[in-house]
C-alpha cells in the first residue's frame, strides 16, 4: 500500500482563486510529520509547510495552509489567492518515527500534483 | 547563505564510466540523504547518513555508493553507471535533534547513454 497518495495528477485554477491539493497518508506510527514541497519547472524542491502529528492547530505559512484531519489521515494543502507563479508540481511527503532516536529521517513522497494557474 | 549545493548540475555520460556527484551543506546538519526522482514515481531515497562515518541504505541503493568523511559533504558515487540510472538526483540535509525541514539541493540531472 502506498504511504502517501495524491489522487489529483493535475489541477487547474483561475488566478486569485483558492485551490486545495489532496493528500492522504498511511502510517501506524503515532509520531510523524507531514510536508508539502513545490517543484517549479526549474526543478528545485521548495519547502512550503510542515504539520506534526501532535500539533493541535493546522499549520499556516502565508498563503499556504494545511488542512490536517488526523482521523481521516489527510493533509490537504490549501493555496489562497493563486498566482501565476504558483504553477508547479506539488509533492506531499511524510516522515515517520519523529520521536524514535536514531531513525532514518527519510521523507516518503507522493507522486505529485501538477497545478496550473490560468490568468 | 544557508544552502545545499550539488555538482555537477547536468551530466551526460556513457555506460560504465565511474562518476561522482558531490553534495555539500553549510548548515552543520547531521543528517544528509540522496533521492532520485523519476516520472510517475516521485522521489525515492537512495542512501542516507545520520552523521560522519554513519551511512545506511534507503529504498533504492543498488548501483550506488556513498561516503561521509566530513560533516558537510556527502558524495554519491556511481561505480559503473547504467541507463536505468538516468534520473534527477537530489541531495537533502537536516538537523536530527531540532527542526523539521529538510533542505534540498538544486538537483543533478544525469543521463547515462
Amino acid at each position: 500500500a502506498q504511504k502517501i497518495t495524491q489522487t489529483q495528477p493535475g489541477m487547474f485554477v483561475q488566478e486569485k482563486e483558492a485551490v486545495t491539493l489532496d493528500c492522504t497518508y498511511d502510517t501506524s506510527d503515532p509520531s510523524y510529520g507531514l510536508f508539502w514541497y513545490k517543484q517549479p519547472s526549474s526543478g528545485e524542491m521548495i519547502f512550503l509547510i510542515y504539520q506534526g502529528s501532535y500539533d493541535q492547530q493546522n499549520a499556516t505559512e502565508g498563503r499556504y495552509s494545511l488542512n490536517f484531519q488526523k482521523a481521516r489521515k489527510s493533509a490537504n494543502l490549501v493555496i489562497s489567492a493563486s498566482q501565476l507563479g504558483d504553477s508547479a508540481m506539488y509533492f506531499c511527503a511524510m516522515r515517520e518515527g519523529l520521536r524514535r532516536g536514531g531513525s532514518n529521517y527519510k521523507l516518503t513522497f507522493g507522486k505529485g500534483t501538477l497545478l496550473t494557474v490560468n490568468p | 547563505e544557508a544552502q545545499v549545493t550539488q555538482n555537477p548540475r547536468y551530466l551526460i555520460t556513457v555506460t560504465g564510466k565511474k562518476l561522482t556527484v558531490t553534495c555539500s551543506q553549510n548548515m552543520n546538519h547531521e543528517y544528509m540523504s540522496w533521492y532520485r526522482q523519476d516520472p510517475g514515481l516521485g522521489l525515492r531515497q537512495i542512501y542516507y547518513s545520520m552523521n560522519v562515518e554513519v551511512t545506511d541504505k534507503g529504498d533504492v541503493p543498488e548501483g550506488y555508493k556513498v561516503s561521509r568523511k566530513e560533516k558537510r559533504n556527502f558524495p554519491l558515487i556511481l561505480e559503473s553507471p547504467s541507463p536505468n540510472q538516468t534520473s534527477l538526483y537530489f541531495c537533502a540535509s537536516s538537523f536530527t535533534l531540532r527542526g523539521n525541514e529538510q533542505f534540498f539541493g538544486p538537483g543533478t540531472r544525469l543521463t547515462v547513454l
